[in-house]
């Protein structure tokens, strides 16, 4: 079945980096776009980023507030996902999903994993 | 950018009652691209309707979509508990846009 597992969430000072990952099984991953969507505590959904197959170039998009800090990537060779983030700030405080992007919208979404950021 | 305002903030309603739950887009958008979600205390979101009105694999068919152009609607007929959840409209064509979110809670 299709399982998107993230993993390398924790506490990190304000001005530091931190990289996620997600690992997914259970499809063809080289075959689908994907995107890191994130939720801060006790609020809704936030969409970060976005990343096209490589055959479309490995394309990223990313939301105005983390544009020029976070850096969406993909191994199609290890079927994994990552978010490397950087100059993190209090406010991206959250829980980051990693999620599949098809034509019918965020089909699979992992389970997420947490980060804060604070002194 | 588009904006997606979902109303109403929260609703109560009772096991069996109906729910209609609104999303209203700052310009036109293609229904497409429009889907909802849902989600539960401690875990991720889970896809219901996509372009607008497609159930996703598995959603009961107590769960409907309409709308087009600016207006979308969420209708969850006949609810059962474990329908009471948060539920986000989301655009994901040129924009990734979710709306704030709809409370629905047991009255």
């Amino acid at each position: 079945q299709v399982q998107l597992v993230e993993s390398g969430g924790g506490l990190v000072k304000p001005g530091g980096s931190l990289r996620l990952s997600c690992v997914v099984s259970g499809f063809t991953f080289s075959y689908y776009y994907m995107s890191w969507i994130r939720q801060a505590p006790g609020k809704g959904l936030e969409w970060v980023s976005k990343i096209s197959t490589s055959g479309a170039g490995s394309y990223t998009k990313y939301a105005d507030s983390v544009k020029g800090r976070f850096i969406v990537s993909r191994d199609d060779a290890k079927n994994s996902l990552h978010l490397q983030m950087n100059s993190l700030r209090a406010e991206d405080t959250a829980v980051y999903y990693c999620a599949r992007a098809s034509s019918d919208g965020y089909d699979y979404w992992g389970q997420g994993t947490l980060v804060t950021v604070s002194s | 950018e588009i904006v997606l305002t979902q109303s109403p903030g929260t609703l109560s309603l009772s096991p069996g009652e109906r729910a209609t739950l609104s999303c209203r887009a700052s310009q036109s958008v293609s229904s497409s691209y429009l889907a909802w979600y849902q989600q539960k205390p401690g875990q991720a979101p889970r896809l219901l309707i996509y372009g607008a009105s497609s159930r996703a694999t598995g959603i009961p068919d107590r769960f409907s979509g309409s709308g087009s152009g600016t207006d979308f609607t969420l209708t969850i007929n006949r609810l059962e508990p474990e329908d009471f959840a948060v539920y986000y409209c989301q655009h994901y064509g040129s924009s990734y846009t979710f709306g704030q979110g709809t409370k629905l809670e047991i009255k």
